[in-house]
Protein backbone atom coordinates (compact mmCIF):
# COMPACT_ATOMS: atom_id res chain seq x y z
CA UNK A 1 0.00 0.00 0.00
CA UNK A 2 1.12 3.44 -0.29
CA UNK A 3 1.89 5.17 2.52
CA UNK A 4 3.10 8.88 3.11
CA UNK A 5 4.00 9.82 6.78
CA UNK A 6 4.97 13.08 7.47
CA UNK A 7 7.03 14.44 10.80
CA UNK A 8 8.94 17.22 12.29
CA UNK A 9 6.16 19.35 12.93
CA UNK A 10 5.70 21.01 16.19
CA UNK A 11 5.81 24.91 18.02
CA UNK A 12 8.44 27.00 17.05
CA UNK A 13 8.93 31.05 18.00
CA UNK A 14 8.40 33.70 15.16
CA UNK A 15 11.70 33.79 13.30
CA UNK A 16 12.68 30.05 13.90
CA UNK A 17 13.64 27.25 11.48
CA UNK A 18 12.02 23.69 11.28
CA UNK A 19 12.25 20.98 9.48
CA UNK A 20 9.60 18.28 7.85
CA UNK A 21 9.70 15.09 6.64
CA UNK A 22 8.07 12.68 4.81
CA UNK A 23 8.74 9.07 4.93
CA UNK A 24 7.16 6.93 1.71
CA UNK A 25 6.30 3.54 0.98
CA UNK A 26 4.38 1.19 -0.91
CA UNK A 27 5.86 2.80 -4.43
CA UNK A 28 9.01 3.70 -6.49
CA UNK A 29 9.41 7.49 -5.02
CA UNK A 30 12.33 8.23 -7.53
CA UNK A 31 9.42 7.89 -10.43
CA UNK A 32 7.35 10.97 -9.15
CA UNK A 33 6.75 14.44 -8.28
CA UNK A 34 6.57 15.21 -5.08
CA UNK A 35 4.73 18.07 -3.37
CA UNK A 36 3.90 20.32 -0.51
CA UNK A 37 0.24 21.59 0.81
CA UNK A 38 -0.76 23.04 3.78
CA UNK A 39 -4.41 24.12 5.70
CA UNK A 40 -3.96 26.65 8.57
CA UNK A 41 -6.71 26.02 11.29
CA UNK A 42 -10.25 26.18 9.66
CA UNK A 43 -8.85 27.41 6.13
CA UNK A 44 -8.53 25.77 3.27
CA UNK A 45 -5.56 24.12 0.45
CA UNK A 46 -2.55 26.39 0.21
CA UNK A 47 0.10 24.71 -2.24
CA UNK A 48 3.28 25.07 -1.44
CA UNK A 49 6.27 23.86 -3.17
CA UNK A 50 6.94 21.23 -5.77
CA UNK A 51 10.01 19.57 -7.07
CA UNK A 52 10.18 16.91 -9.48
CA UNK A 53 11.59 12.95 -9.47
CA UNK A 54 15.47 14.26 -9.89
CA UNK A 55 15.44 17.59 -8.18
CA UNK A 56 15.78 19.52 -11.29
CA UNK A 57 12.47 21.72 -11.21
CA UNK A 58 11.29 23.05 -7.84
CA UNK A 59 8.95 25.96 -7.32
CA UNK A 60 7.29 28.00 -4.44
CA UNK A 61 4.61 29.81 -3.78
CA UNK A 62 5.18 33.32 -3.42
CA UNK A 63 3.82 33.10 0.36
CA UNK A 64 7.10 30.98 1.33
CA UNK A 65 9.54 32.06 -1.44
CA UNK A 66 13.06 32.54 -0.20
CA UNK A 67 12.17 31.27 3.09
CA UNK A 68 11.46 27.62 2.49
CA UNK A 69 13.31 25.03 1.12
CA UNK A 70 11.92 21.50 -0.52
CA UNK A 71 14.18 19.08 -1.22
CA UNK A 72 14.11 15.26 -1.35
CA UNK A 73 16.45 11.79 -1.24
CA UNK A 74 15.41 8.86 -3.28
CA UNK A 75 17.83 7.05 -1.66
CA UNK A 76 15.99 6.99 2.19
CA UNK A 77 12.29 7.50 0.52
CA UNK A 78 11.89 10.98 1.66
CA UNK A 79 10.91 14.28 0.97
CA UNK A 80 11.62 17.44 3.24
CA UNK A 81 10.63 21.23 3.72
CA UNK A 82 13.06 23.25 5.08
CA UNK A 83 11.64 26.16 6.40
CA UNK A 84 13.64 29.48 7.88
CA UNK A 85 11.69 32.89 9.30
CA UNK A 86 8.95 31.43 10.05
CA UNK A 87 6.06 33.49 10.27
CA UNK A 88 2.40 32.87 12.62
CA UNK A 89 1.00 32.81 9.30
CA UNK A 90 3.04 29.46 8.70
CA UNK A 91 0.77 28.00 11.03
CA UNK A 92 -0.66 25.83 9.42
CA UNK A 93 -0.85 21.60 8.90
CA UNK A 94 1.65 20.85 6.40
CA UNK A 95 1.11 17.32 3.66
CA UNK A 96 3.13 15.75 1.34
CA UNK A 97 1.67 14.60 -1.69
CA UNK A 98 2.42 12.39 -4.49
CA UNK A 99 1.78 14.17 -7.87
CA UNK A 100 0.22 12.75 -10.89
CA UNK A 101 1.25 14.23 -14.09
CA UNK A 102 -0.68 12.09 -16.78
CA UNK A 103 -2.80 15.02 -17.14
CA UNK A 104 -2.95 19.19 -17.46
CA UNK A 105 -2.67 20.39 -14.99
CA UNK A 106 -0.96 17.92 -12.44
CA UNK A 107 -2.66 16.74 -9.03
CA UNK A 108 -2.46 14.80 -6.66
CA UNK A 109 -3.58 11.18 -6.26
CA UNK A 110 -2.09 10.12 -2.32
CA UNK A 111 -1.80 12.63 0.30
CA UNK A 112 -0.01 12.28 3.80
CA UNK A 113 -1.83 12.51 7.01
CA UNK A 114 -0.47 15.90 8.14
CA UNK A 115 2.09 17.40 10.41
CA UNK A 116 1.16 20.76 12.67
CA UNK A 117 3.35 23.31 12.24
CA UNK A 118 2.56 26.20 15.33
CA UNK A 119 4.07 29.63 15.30
CA UNK A 120 3.69 31.29 18.17
CA UNK A 121 5.91 32.75 21.25
CA UNK B 1 -5.00 37.43 -9.13
CA UNK B 2 -6.68 33.91 -10.71
CA UNK B 3 -9.18 32.51 -8.30
CA UNK B 4 -11.21 29.28 -8.42
CA UNK B 5 -14.20 30.39 -6.69
CA UNK B 6 -16.77 27.85 -4.52
CA UNK B 7 -19.75 29.00 -2.55
CA UNK B 8 -18.93 28.25 0.96
CA UNK B 9 -21.62 25.97 1.88
CA UNK B 10 -24.22 23.41 0.47
CA UNK B 11 -26.82 21.90 2.32
CA UNK B 12 -29.25 19.07 1.00
CA UNK B 13 -30.78 16.53 3.00
CA UNK B 14 -30.13 12.59 2.58
CA UNK B 15 -31.53 10.93 -0.49
CA UNK B 16 -31.32 14.45 -2.29
CA UNK B 17 -28.66 15.32 -5.16
CA UNK B 18 -26.01 17.81 -3.92
CA UNK B 19 -24.59 20.34 -6.61
CA UNK B 20 -20.90 21.89 -5.72
CA UNK B 21 -19.68 24.54 -8.30
CA UNK B 22 -15.79 25.87 -9.09
CA UNK B 23 -15.58 28.71 -11.31
CA UNK B 24 -12.76 29.69 -12.63
CA UNK B 25 -11.47 31.72 -16.12
CA UNK B 26 -8.89 29.53 -17.40
CA UNK B 27 -11.09 26.50 -16.93
CA UNK B 28 -12.01 25.84 -20.59
CA UNK B 29 -8.25 25.21 -21.25
CA UNK B 30 -7.48 23.33 -18.13
CA UNK B 31 -8.69 19.99 -16.03
CA UNK B 32 -10.12 20.48 -12.81
CA UNK B 33 -10.11 18.17 -9.94
CA UNK B 34 -11.89 17.39 -6.71
CA UNK B 35 -10.54 16.36 -3.15
CA UNK B 36 -13.06 15.51 -0.57
CA UNK B 37 -11.90 16.44 3.25
CA UNK B 38 -13.68 14.55 6.44
CA UNK B 39 -13.08 16.54 9.63
CA UNK B 40 -9.59 15.68 11.27
CA UNK B 41 -8.32 13.74 7.65
CA UNK B 42 -6.33 14.32 5.18
CA UNK B 43 -7.78 15.11 1.65
CA UNK B 44 -8.56 12.36 -0.46
CA UNK B 45 -9.14 12.72 -4.89
CA UNK B 46 -12.62 11.76 -5.55
CA UNK B 47 -12.84 13.25 -9.32
CA UNK B 48 -10.00 13.65 -11.52
CA UNK B 49 -9.76 15.22 -14.99
CA UNK B 50 -13.25 16.71 -14.54
CA UNK B 51 -15.37 13.94 -14.24
CA UNK B 52 -13.32 10.75 -13.98
CA UNK B 53 -13.83 8.43 -10.51
CA UNK B 54 -10.66 6.77 -9.34
CA UNK B 55 -11.56 3.18 -8.24
CA UNK B 56 -12.83 2.99 -4.87
CA UNK B 57 -15.60 6.16 -5.42
CA UNK B 58 -18.92 5.73 -5.36
CA UNK B 59 -21.39 6.07 -8.87
CA UNK B 60 -22.80 8.48 -6.77
CA UNK B 61 -20.24 11.01 -7.27
CA UNK B 62 -19.48 12.48 -10.82
CA UNK B 63 -18.29 15.79 -12.15
CA UNK B 64 -19.09 17.87 -15.01
CA UNK B 65 -17.30 20.68 -16.62
CA UNK B 66 -19.20 23.82 -18.89
CA UNK B 67 -17.10 26.49 -20.09
CA UNK B 68 -15.66 28.14 -16.73
CA UNK B 69 -17.87 26.08 -14.50
CA UNK B 70 -16.68 22.40 -13.26
CA UNK B 71 -19.31 20.83 -10.77
CA UNK B 72 -19.07 18.28 -8.72
CA UNK B 73 -22.74 16.03 -8.14
CA UNK B 74 -23.52 13.66 -5.55
CA UNK B 75 -26.38 12.22 -6.04
CA UNK B 76 -28.50 9.95 -3.62
CA UNK B 77 -26.49 12.28 -0.70
CA UNK B 78 -25.98 10.41 2.40
CA UNK B 79 -24.81 10.83 5.54
CA UNK B 80 -21.13 9.66 5.45
CA UNK B 81 -20.90 12.13 2.88
CA UNK B 82 -20.69 15.13 4.93
CA UNK B 83 -17.39 17.23 4.36
CA UNK B 84 -15.33 19.92 3.08
CA UNK B 85 -14.75 19.72 -0.85
CA UNK B 86 -11.80 21.55 -2.59
CA UNK B 87 -11.75 21.73 -6.26
CA UNK B 88 -7.85 21.98 -7.87
CA UNK B 89 -6.74 23.41 -10.66
CA UNK B 90 -3.69 26.07 -11.93
CA UNK B 91 -3.41 29.74 -12.03
CA UNK B 92 -2.11 31.11 -15.57
CA UNK B 93 1.65 30.33 -14.66
CA UNK B 94 0.84 26.90 -14.06
CA UNK B 95 1.29 26.85 -9.82
CA UNK B 96 -1.59 24.70 -8.45
CA UNK B 97 -4.40 26.24 -7.21
CA UNK B 98 -7.29 25.49 -4.81
CA UNK B 99 -10.75 26.62 -4.72
CA UNK B 100 -11.86 27.54 -1.47
CA UNK B 101 -13.30 24.76 -0.39
CA UNK B 102 -17.50 23.77 -0.09
CA UNK B 103 -18.67 22.68 3.34
CA UNK B 104 -21.22 19.98 2.32
CA UNK B 105 -24.32 19.56 4.97
CA UNK B 106 -26.41 16.95 5.07
CA UNK B 107 -29.53 17.95 7.63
Amino acid sequence: DVQLVESGGGLVNPGGSLRLSCAVSGFTFSDYNMDWVRQAPGKGLEWVSSISTQSGRISYADSVQGRFTISRDNAQNSLYLHMDSLRAEDTAVYYCARVVETAEPYYFDYWGQGTLVTVSS
Amino acid sequence: SYDLTQPASVSVSPGQTARITCFGDALPKQYAYWYQQKAGQAPSLFIFKDSERPSGIPERFSGSSSGTTVTLTISGVQAEDEADYYCQSADISGSTLFGGGTKLTVL
